[in-house]
């Protein structure tokens, strides 16, 4: 069966310092992955998405980037985070466009 | 207008209770509509997934589709404390561009009250 990992969990990072937060698939080959960030009040916001390795389609600019060096694998970062960017990020993975995504369980980012 | 508009609630029911959750869209080249389960500080979960106008039933829960109205609907029967959480509705075209993309609704957070 597929499953997603996401980690860490829960991060707190300082205004100005890095970011790289990492996102696994298995138990599938090729898939379509998401980035997406959850802001209290503002609902599910799509950052990048990837339909192959090195394949990466940005939906919001900003000083977060995301780079699939890999088939099953997905990486968000930055190289100086902001205030602004504390949010609860997902990652997600599809078979195929327009089909249920699978999500996995977050990561927390607080940016103090 | 919004491409997805969702009442963010906070919807209160007592135990047993039937339970209805809407959206509303703009686009019309939406072919795939999606419900998802939120629990507090843990990723959305995939709950009903429904192509095209219709109706979807499983066990508790049925998924309703109207294209012509550009409405969609989830009910709860039997409520239960365990469905307290955030509803997630989620749509998408079935081609062109941007059909990679779901597009969600705020979310509606559920209370079911012992």
């Amino acid at each position: 069966s597929q499953t997603i990992h996401q980690w860490p969990a829960t991060l707190v990072q300082p205004v100005g310092s890095p970011l790289s937060l990492e996102c696994t698939v298995e138990g599938t080959s090729n898939p379509n992955l998401y980035w997406y960030r959850q802001a209290a009040g503002r609902g599910l916001q799509l950052l990048f998405y990837s339909v192959g390795i090195g394949q990466i389609s940005s939906e919001v600019p900003q000083n977060l980037s995301a780079s699939r060096p890999q088939d099953r694998q997905f990486i968000l970062s930055s190289k100086k985070l902001l205030l602004s960017d504390s949010g609860f990020y997902l990652c997600a993975w599809s078979v195929s466009r327009g089909n249920g995504y699978t999500f996995g369980s977050g990561t927390r980012l607080t940016v103090v | 207008q919004k491409e997805v508009e969702q009442d963010p609630g906070p919807l209160s029911v007592p135990e047993g209770a039937i339970v209805s959750l809407n959206c509303t869209y703009s686009n019309s080249a939406f072919q795939y509509f999606m419900w998802y389960r939120q629990y507090s500080r843990k990723g959305p979960e995939l709950l009903m997934y429904t192509y095209s106008s219709g109706n979807k039933e499983d066990g508790r829960f049925t998924a309703q589709v109207d294209k012509s109205s550009k409405y969609i609907s989830l009910f709860i029967r039997d409520s239960q404390p365990s469905d307290s959480a955030t509803y997630l509705c989620a749509m998408s075209a079935g081609s062109g561009a941007g059909s990679y993309q779901l597009t969600f609704g705020k979310g509606t957070k559920l209370s079911v009250i012992p």
